[in-house]
């Protein structure tokens, strides 16, 4: 399997900046998680982007999936302290038969910290 | 309901000790996965159980030992490890389609002394 590229590692901002983390990959995804992960506990589903070109929002985040469905970005807006947390995507990868591994890669995380 | 439980929340344990971890989940999934993360580092894939059959075991030491007991129900049974195993264990399941869409428990906090 290949590696989902995350960036940036860590993202350091104020609160009511905007910011966008990025994933890519050489590889085909049939579809990328995003998640929020807070300090003790595990990650939470944000959302699922399944079609090349998608775009989806969830009240200040907007994600959106590459047209040829290998990369995705996570835009907030007005970033808020409550935005806190560890992101990370994820990926269900094709094999070169076109079938799921039936595993996520995951990328290397973003650590976002908010400052009020 | 996209819930997924897991106990104990912390456990401690000693390197010849014998223990347990438990995960439930009541959505109906059938594929569950054991995974181990380190802090700040991502969710490291250990086992993958599609309808209650193993389906993937990520190379992972003999002395982590998977178990399924129903569709509901998944165990990790723990015996004789090191201090580097200490860790967050996580568990998630995902509806039919293995890998995709997966929901996470918060998690069992372990350290090995």
């Amino acid at each position: 399997t290949q590696l989902l590229e995350q960036s940036p590692q860590f993202l350091s901002i104020q609160e009511g900046e905007n910011l966008t983390v990025y994933c890519n990959s050489s590889s085909v995804f049939s579809s990328l998680q995003w998640y929020r992960q807070e300090p003790g506990e595990g990650p939470v589903l944000l959302v699922t982007v399944v079609t090349g070109g998608e775009v989806k929002k969830l009240k200040r985040l907007t994600f959106q999936f590459g047209d040829a469905r290998k990369d995705s970005s996570l835009h907030i807006t007005a970033a808020q302290t409550g935005d806190t947390g560890l992101y990370l995507c994820a990926g269900d990868e094709f094999n070169a038969g076109g079938t799921s591994y039936g595993k996520l890669t995951f990328g290397q995380g973003t650590i976002l910290t908010v400052h009020p | 309901d996209t819930e997924v439980t897991q106990t104990p929340k912390h456990l401690v344990m000693g390197m010849t000790n014998k223990k347990s971890l438990k995960c439930e989940q009541h959505m109906g999934h059938r594929a569950m996965y054991w995974y181990k993360q380190k802090a700040k580092k991502p969710p490291e894939l250990m086992f993958v159980y599609s309808y209650e059959k193993l389906s993937i075991n990520e190379s992972v030491p003999s002395r982590f030992s998977p178990e399924c007991p129903n569709s509901s129900l998944l165990n990790l049974h723990l015996h004789a490890l090191q201090p580097e195993d200490s860790a967050l264990y996580l568990c998630a399941s995902s509806q039919d389609r293995v890998g995709y869409e997966q929901y996470f428990g918060p998690g069992t906090r372990l350290t090995v002394t």
